[in-house]
């Protein structure tokens, strides 16, 4: 069974660093599709990037960037130059066409510090 | 753009009735839409998946007569939680995608309801 594990339930970073968000999966397909989301105090789900599992160059969406490594099954996320408005709960989530199945990871929060 | 609405976003009710949660796409059409469910300080997980003009297709260990999902147009997907009993109690998520049947297109998401039963 697919799978998506998020090993870091808490993060924190100082405004204008950046940090590192870790996500792995487990699937025995080869056509799949990677994303993060973020989920503010709002509740509301905000679409922050995604990965087609075919393309080898790393998703970028301005400050925020991943790094897919397929053979490891991990899908990071890098925030570069925190700001608050970071702050949130950031889910990974795996999607396969093969199964057409969605999972999402358990989510990390994150806190950034002025 | 993109934007998905949900209606109310929060009920409380007492155990046995039913609740209608309702999702809108309000500028784009959605032919796919999905429903999810948020405990608190936990994941989202999928209930089903819904396409206009047909049957909602449930997730293993949903109870499609539990939730009932209508999804009667492009702009329209409702969840009905029927005869509601305390651990029904939870953070409803609904989300829309433009194009497509599959998760592969971006799903929006809207605000959430908030349903408690008592």
């Amino acid at each position: 069974a697919q799978t998506v594990t998020q090993s870091q339930p808490e993060m924190s970073v100082q405004e204008a660093e950046t940090v590192t968000l870790s996500c792995t999966y487990d699937t025995s397909e080869s056509d799949y599709y990677l994303f993060w989301y973020k989920q503010p105090p709002s509740r509301q789900m905000i679409l922050v990037i995604r990965q087609e599992a075919y393309k080898q160059q790393n998703a970028t969406e301005n400050r925020f960037s991943v790094n897919f490594q397929k053979a490891a099954k991990s899908f990071s996320l890098k925030i570069s130059d925190s700001q608050l408005g970071d702050a949130a709960m950031y889910f990974c989530a795996y999607f396969s066409n093969t199964g057409n199945q969605f999972y999402f990871g358990t989510g990390t929060s994150l806190t950034v510090i002025p | 753009g993109a934007v998905v609405s949900q209606h109310p976003s929060w009920v409380i009710c007492k155990s046995g009735t039913s609740v209608k949660i309702e999702c809108r796409s309000l500028d784009f059409q959605a032919t796919t839409m999905f429903w999810y469910r948020q405990f608190p300080k936990q994941s989202l997980m999928l209930m089903a998946t819904s396409n206009e003009g047909s049957k909602a297709t449930y997730e293993q260990g949903v109870e499609k007569d539990k939730f009932l999902i209508n999804h009667a147009s492009l702009t329209l997907s409702t969840l009905t939680v029927t005869s509601a009993h305390p651990e029904d109690s939870s953070f409803y998520i609904c989300s829309a995608s433009r194009g497509g049947t599959g998760f592969q297109e971006t799903q929006y998401f809207g605000p959430g309801t908030r349903l408690l039963v008592l």
